[in-house]
């Protein structure tokens, strides 16, 4: 399984762009690059996926570069909602099924 | 509403007991997964499950246990062989593989 490096921590204030980059040097041909938002005693939610290039949703941007070894969640106008943990995974479908590792993270502190 | 509910949101638990947390999806997911969450770690995953009756041992399984009766449930016992079982416990669902898992809001066993 791919192992992720991503910041421990990063500050931003209202309003900005917040980029969190994910290091991910081994990914595999199958994997998938999956982004999660966790409040303090809640569990983690689902924000993006993607596989290659450039994926956007109503709340995110994730960018992969062409050799996929890295991948960039955007954050739009944050808010001091967007305070969060914000965890970086890959995976794929075939035999490993479940089997996401987790890191520490990466915890946003948005100031006013 | 479709979602994972975990019950209950607090346990407590005395020397040498077993005790069972429940979760329960109706979002008609096959797999579904248990995760581990200690004070500013990640999730490690306990077990997980890709189809009924059937079931696989994560990265920290000793001293839990499963079963899949059911597709809506996935209960866990932490048995009186996990000698730190304090931790907040998550409970997640996916429809396969790679797809994002949906997570409970976790249930916090403590020991009396």
């Amino acid at each position: 399984l791919a192992k992720t490096t991503q910041p421990i921590s990063m500050d931003s204030y209202e309003g900005q762009e917040v980029n969190i980059t994910c290091s991910h040097n081994n990914i595999a041909t199958n994997d998938y690059i999956t982004w999660y938002q966790q409040f303090p005693s809640q569990g983690p939610r689902f924000i993006i996926q993607g596989y290659k290039t450039k994926v956007t949703n109503e709340v995110a941007s994730l960018f992969i570069p062409a050799d996929r070894k890295s991948s960039t969640l955007s954050l739009p106008r944050v808010s001091l909602s967007d305070t969060a943990v914000y965890y970086c995974l890959v995976g794929d479908e075939v035999g490993n099924t479940g089997k996401l590792i987790f890191g520490q993270g990466t915890t946003l502190q948005v100031k006013p | 509403d479709g979602g994972i509910t975990q019950s209950p949101k607090y346990l407590f638990r005395k020397e040498g007991q077993n005790v069972t947390l429940s979760c329960e999806q109706n979002l008609n997911h096959d797999a579904m997964y248990w995760y581990r969450q200690d004070p500013g770690q990640g999730l490690r995953l306990i077990y997980y499950s890709q189809i009924v009756n059937d079931f696989q041992k994560g990265d920290i399984a000793e001293g839990y246990s499963v079963s899949r009766e059911k597709k809506e449930s996935f209960p866990l016992t932490v048995t009186s062989a996990q000698k730190n079982p304090t931790a907040f416990y998550l409970c997640a669902s996916s429809l396969q593989g790679y797809q994002p898992q949906h997570f409970g809001d976790g249930t916090r066993l403590s020991i009396l």
